[in-house]
Formats: C-alpha cells, structure tokens, sequence
C-alpha cells in the first residue's frame, strides 16, 4: 500500500527534552510537509522540503528543526526551545508539479509533561 | 494579511439537512482550492478541488463546492447530511508556491 506513515502515534516527553517524530512516504513524492494542529487553529506550516538536502522554515519554525537525507523520509525533532510543544503533528506529501492535492500521514499527538 | 477564513467554526445539523460552509480567501490572482475532511480517528483527506474550469466542483460523498472569483470564494454543500458526516473541514488555498495555506476549520457535527 502506498502511504505516509508516522510514527509513534501517541508520544510523551518531559519538558526540556527534545524529542523527534518519524515521517516516512512510499510514493516517491518529492516534497514533504510539517504542519502542527492545534484546536481552532486549523494546520500550520512548521517546515517543508521540496527536494532532497533542502528545506525551508515555514510560518512556525522556531523551535523545530528538519532533515532531508533521503527522499522517503522527513523527521522532525521538537525541541526544548519550542514553548508550547504539546500538539496533533502531521506530515504531508506531494507530488512532482507541485499545486496539487497533498497526502497526509496519520499524524503523532505529542504531549509534553 | 493574507488568509484563508472559515467563518463557521462549529456547525450542528440534523441528518437530511442541508450543509453549506463558508470558506473565504484574500488572495489575488491564480489560485488552486481545496477543501479537506478530517473524520475522526482518521487522516486528513481530500474532499475536491478546484484549478480551472468548471466553478461548481464535485467531490467524494456527494459534496460540492462552488468558486466565486468574485467574491474570492470556494463555499462547500450537500444537499442532505448524514451522520457519517460528522468530521472536521478544513478549506485551504495554494498561490505562487507549494505551500497549502489552511482556514481554521469547521467541526460538523450531525445527529440522527
């Protein structure tokens, strides 16, 4: 089955740890998202990737940071200096062209104690 | 500053009632349009879109959603709910580059 996955679903951290949280896409898709859902909020930009070895800070990027060593995969480490970290994280892709529909992975609920 | 806004933030409707959400963008120009559901304990998925074309655009689950480019916006409808409907929808916008911009949602529920 082609997919994004995200791993773990649920997570818990204490606070002033940093702590990373696993996206990983089979459909050979180009870019990759990071958005952060919060109530009423609806889904903010965290960092996105539209090729290998290359990614740009969205509206929300302080306290994030990303990689982008290999196509498949976009990890996200959250960091102590993120002051309000507990939130839904979602990954996305997208395919080649760009303007287009993105797929989203299950999402990981992050909760830091 | 530009956005994407979705002034419905909480709709509560019986089944077999219409729907229609409002979504409004203040963006000029060219723009791709989206509308996407989140059911609960479910991934974000795409409803329908809007490139070109045809205004009135047909979706999964018999939605709908219309482009008034005049009005700079893309409102959802059904003609009758189900309760199956219940979820989040999110409208979002695509301009100049690859980043989809999203309003703040509508949470629907339905009851039966």
């Amino acid at each position: 089955d082609g997919g994004i996955t995200q791993s773990p679903k649920y997570l818990f951290r204490k606070e002033g740890q940093n702590v990373t949280l696993s996206c990983e896409q089979n459909l050979n898709h180009d870019a990759m998202y990071w958005y952060r859902q919060d109530p009423g909020q609806g889904l903010r930009l965290i960092y996105y990737s539209q090729i290998v070895n290359d990614f740009q800070k969205g509206d929300i990027a302080e306290g994030y940071s990303v990689s982008r060593e290999k196509k498949e995969s976009f990890p996200l480490t959250v960091t102590s200096a993120q002051k309000n970290p507990t939130a839904f994280y979602l990954c996305a892709s997208m395919g080649a062209g760009g303007w287009d529909e993105q797929f989203f992975g299950p999402g990981t609920r992050l909760t830091v104690l | 500053a530009q956005s994407v806004s979705q002034h419905n933030h909480h709709v509560i409707l019986s089944e077999a009632a219409s729907l229609e959400l409002g979504c409004n963008y203040s963006y000029g120009g060219t723009v791709n349009l989206f509308w996407y559901v989140q059911y609960p304990g479910q991934h974000l998925q795409l409803l329908l879109k809007y490139f070109s074309g045809d205004p009135l655009v047909k979706g999964i689950k018999g939605f709908e959603a219309e482009f008034i480019k005049s009005k700079f916006s893309f409102n959802l409808r059904k003609p009758s709910v189900q309760w199956s409907d219940t979820a989040e929808y999110f409208c979002a916008v695509i301009k100049d580059t690859d980043k989809l911009i999203f309003g703040t949602g509508t949470r629907l529920q339905v009851f039966p």
